[in-house]
């Protein structure tokens, strides 16, 4: 079945950087675009970043883009979300999410989240 | 960007009860709306897509309705697992964006 696990959360100063991690199985990773949402603590979601199935293509929200940048390994199966210039405005929790369809922009599947926190 | 204003943001209703939650975008964008539940320290579920598909092994109280501008949520009998922040969210283009939430809580 369709799994996404996220990685790499923690505490990180403002202006410092943060790399999470996106694993999944359970379908053909190099077909489908996969997406970011964060949730900070206690407020609504946002979404944050998108890589199209292709890999050649990514769209960004105003609040990160040009500070964050979405790649992904094939071979491992992996999306990666490296993050920069970290603000207290990014504290939230990230998660990773893919819909059904190559370049779905709904989400039928979600990872478990995993916590930045950026605090000086 | 397109603009997702949802109502109320809060809630109280008893068991039983009919909840409507509505959901309405700056512009048209056709049939391109879902519907997520969401419970405390939980990723949020999708329960609806294209505005009014129920996903597979949501409850058939929970209806979806609208196109265009004006989105609609609907739980026709409110059950206890049911109480929960919902969020409407377009799937019509980037960025995409999401409601602000209705949090449904026990009356």
């Amino acid at each position: 079945q369709v799994q996404l696990v996220e990685s790499g959360g923690g505490v990180v100063q403002p202006g410092g950087s943060l790399r999470l991690s996106c694993a999944a199985s359970g379908f053909t990773f190099s077909t489908y675009g996969i997406h970011w949402v964060r949730q900070a603590p206690g407020k609504g979601l946002e979404w944050m970043a998108f890589i199209r199935s292709d890999g050649s293509n990514t769209y960004y929200a105003d609040s990160v883009r040009g500070r964050f940048t979405l790649s992904r390994d094939i071979s491992k199966n992996t999306l990666y979300l490296q993050m920069n210039s970290l603000r207290a405005e990014d504290t939230a929790v990230y998660y990773c999410a893919k819909g059904i369809s190559t370049d779905d922009y709904s989400f039928h599947f979600w990872g478990q989240g995993t916590l930045v926190t950026v605090s000086s | 960007d397109i603009q997702m204003t949802q109502s109320p943001s809060s809630l109280s209703a008893s068991v039983g009860d009919r909840v409507t939650i509505t959901c309405r975008a700056s512009q048209s964008i056709s049939n391109f709306l879902n519907w997520y539940q969401q419970k405390p320290e939980k990723a949020p579920n999708l329960l609806i897509d294209g505005a009014s598909s129920l996903q597979s092994g949501v409850p058939s109280r929970f209806s979806g309705s609208g196109s265009g501008t004006d989105f609609t949520l609907t739980i026709s009998s409110l059950q206890p697992e049911d109480f929960a922040t919902y969020y409407c969210q377009q799937s019509y283009s980037t960025p995409l964006t999401f409601g602000g939430g209705t949090k449904v809580e026990i009356k």
